[in-house]
């Protein structure tokens, strides 16, 4: 059974860091691409970032570039979000995705997420 | 705001079908494929379309996903009280070079 259980969220002052991980099982970790998504409080799905099976390539949505860096460690199984000069609006649940095979950007599991608050 | 558009809201009785609208531009459907997502309340997404029209394994097919030009539409068929959910398309943006998601449907089975 695919499992992503994501840790590391919080409450953090602005221009403070967090780094959020993503444990995952179930499925041959390093074949897939992986993606962060994230949702404030009672609004839609915003992309974050995604990386490679290898970790050779990384793509981040505007607002968070410089600020974020996304990393994965094959050996672990795992996925991370390095997050740095946090600010109110990055305040949101933090879902850790896994892109389906197939082509475009498909997410056919995802965790149930990390709660990540910047107070403003 | 989103860079793919979707209507804030729809609503149809149980057993009708309902539709679902995700318009866009050349740089992100008009030239990649479409994914629909449905985030029912409380729940974390779940993928229900993908390259446009192709729904993973255990997806009804009351469930279907169209394209045309720079938008894409999801159709519901048979409604269900238990569709109530927000509905979400997403897609690539070349230009953006990331992914993006329109703002997300909500659907009201009344």
């Amino acid at each position: 059974e695919v499992q992503l259980v994501e840790s590391g969220g919080g409450l953090v002052q602005p221009g403070g860091s967090l780094r959020l991980s993503c444990a995952a099982s179930g499925f041959t970790f390093s074949d897939y691409w992986m993606t962060w998504v994230r949702q404030a409080p009672g609004k839609g799905l915003e992309w974050v970032a995604n990386i490679k099976q290898d970790g050779s390539e990384k793509n981040y949505v505007d607002s968070v570039k410089g600020r974020f860096t996304i990393s994965r460690d094959n050996t672990e199984n795992s996925l991370f979000l390095s997050m740095n000069s946090l600010r109110a609006e990055d305040t949101a649940l933090y879902y850790c995705a896994r892109k389906h095979p197939a082509v475009g950007t498909p997410l056919d599991f995802w965790g149930q997420g990390t709660l990540v608050t910047v107070p403003s | 705001q989103s860079v793919l558009t979707q209507p804030p809201s729809v609503s149809a009785a149980p057993g009708q079908k309902v539709t679902i609208s995700c318009s866009g531009s050349s740089s992100n459907i008009g030239s990649k494929f479409v994914s629909w997502y449905q985030q029912l309340p409380g729940t974390t997404p779940k993928l229900l379309i993908y390259e446009d029209n192709k729904r993973p394994s255990g997806i009804p097919d009351r469930f279907s996903g169209s394209k045309s030009g720079t938008s894409a539409t999801l159709g519901i068929t048979g409604l269900q009280t238990g569709d109530e959910a927000d509905y979400y398309c997403g897609t690539w943006d070349i230009s953006l070079s990331f992914g993006v998601f329109g703002g997300g449907t909500k659907l009201t089975v009344l």
